[in-house]
């Protein structure tokens, strides 16, 4: 199975800087079929990024993200005070799919 | 708009089964695949498999072939996770999830999570 590592495991930043996470993949993911997620303490996982660039509906456009092959990147320009959360990646290209371990972006 | 309804919390004791509803609307059913995720207390996201309700077509983690059953309803659109023989550590919050096609095949709605604790 494709392992995702992702990179750091906490980022503590200020509002207003820029978020710059990773997601790396022990094996080519299949056609960018890869995956960003939002998720706060008691709730479901959120949508961001799906294959690898494309916001989903409702995203707010200071979320984008990159990455092709094995190496992919969350980026988050500006944090807004609801951004503080758990990142995780996921791809979706070959069975079984897999998530990252999650990166927690807290409030410095 | 969208949804995807989970049924309440379970306890369980160690061997027995749960089995997990996920009630969606506003969307067709068959068009769509049922994910099942689950999330054990403070850790990850663990995808278990998931459902085409267009034919019953499933795919299983290998770690719970054997021990785990997705079906669906298309009369009621609820799709169902049946987990069997549950230990300690099958204590988590079960998610159903939409998946799409192709590159859109991400999880894009999610039920609110169904907690299952195993406890003797």
């Amino acid at each position: 199975e494709i392992v995702l590592t992702q990179s750091p495991g906490t980022l503590a930043l200020s509002p207003g800087e820029r978020a710059t996470l990773s997601c790396r993949a022990s094996q080519s993911v299949s056609s960018s079929y890869l995956a960003w997620y939002q998720q706060k303490p008691g709730q479901a996982p959120r949508l961001l990024i799906y294959g690898a660039s494309t916001r989903a509906t409702g995203i707010p456009d200071r979320f984008s993200g990159s990455g092709s092959g094995t190496d992919f990147t969350l980026t988050i320009s500006k944090l807004e005070p609801e951004d503080f959360a758990v990142y995780s990646c996921q791809q979706y290209g070959t069975s079984p799919w897999t998530f990252g371990q999650g990166t927690k972006v807290e409030i410095k | 708009q969208v949804q995807l309804v989970q049924s309440g919390a379970e306890v369980k004791k160690p061997g027995a089964s749960v089995k997990v509803s996920c009630k969606t609307s506003a969307y067709s059913f068959t068009s769509y695949g049922i994910s099942w995720v689950r999330q054990a207390p403070g850790q990850g996201l663990e995808w278990m498999g998931w459902i085409t309700p267009y034919n019953g077509n499933t795919d299983y983690a290998q770690k719970f072939q054997g021990r785990v059953t997705m079906t669906t309803d298309t009369s009621t659109n609820t799709g169902y996770m049946e987990l069997r023989s549950l230990r300690f550590d099958d204590t988590a919050v079960y998610y159903c999830a939409r998946r799409g096609t192709g590159v859109a095949a991400a999880n894009d709605y999610w039920g609110q999570g169904t907690l299952v604790t195993v406890s003797s």
